[in-house]
């Protein structure tokens, strides 16, 4: 159980593309997702926490026009990358916390974006 | 506020030997804390938890940390290290149930034959 997908696992875009990736819980609910970025070697960053059916909160320094999240549902969070830039190539990392029972986030794999 | 402080970028242990990586946290109020394991290119899966119930807790794959209040650690351990055990390691903390996680930088474990 505590299932996490991502969708897609790596992504290559041209330089002032949008690109979207997707967040699913799988076999339970999240009352709230989060969005983080990982560079080569490093730690986690969150960028973001999205609870269902309202706005994102973003942390400082993340451009919110830049980075969109929609949480359409309690099993979906969406991040779209705007006018992507080689800058924004990282890796992308979502994690959901169940509505009951659990302390702890749920990871997904992880979506490996580059931006040429 | 929360922070974690890992010692120790790079952790190198014979296998079989004694798995020790270090995690400090500063947390302004009682702490959840939790050790994240990341494979090459995945996402990071839970090692174990500590949510203010037994001090000593123990995890997957042979793993267990303690909750030191007075040391502000939570240190992982592992007494005999396995080849596969290979991989980073991340102690996060955070302030309540379902609260955002803060990282620290994270240990890289290598295993040597």
């Amino acid at each position: 159980g505590a299932v996490v997908s991502q969708h897609p696992s790596w992504v290559i875009c041209k330089s002032g593309t949008s690109v979207k990736i997707e967040c699913r819980s799988l076999d339970f609910q999240a009352t709230t997702m989060f969005w983080y970025r990982q560079f080569p070697k490093q730690s986690l960053m969150l960028m973001a926490t999205s609870n269902e059916g309202s706005k994102a909160t973003y942390e400082q320094g993340v451009e919110k026009d830049k980075f969109l999240i929609n949480h359409a549902s309690l099993t979906l969070s969406t991040l779209t990358v705007t006018s992507a830039h080689p800058e924004d190539s990282s890796f992308y990392i979502c994690s959901a916390h169940p509505i009951a029972g659990a302390y702890e986030q749920y990871f997904g794999p992880g979506t490996r974006l580059t931006v040429t | 506020a929360q922070s974690v402080t890992q010692l120790g970028s790079h952790v190198s242990v014979s296998e079989g030997a004694l798995v020790l990586l270090r995690c400090n946290y500063s947390s302004s109020v009682p702490p959840y804390l939790f050790w994240y394991v990341q494979y090459p290119n995945q996402g990071l899966q839970l090692l174990l938890k500590y949510t203010s119930a037994a001090t000593l807790v123990k995890g997957i794959n042979g793993f267990e940390a303690e909750f030191k209040k007075s040391e502000t650690s939570f240190h992982l351990t592992k007494p005999s290290a396995h080849m596969s055990d290979a991989a980073e390691y991340f102690c996060a903390v955070s302030g309540s149930s379902g609260d955002k996680l803060t990282f620290g930088t994270g240990t890289r474990l290598a295993v040597r034959p």
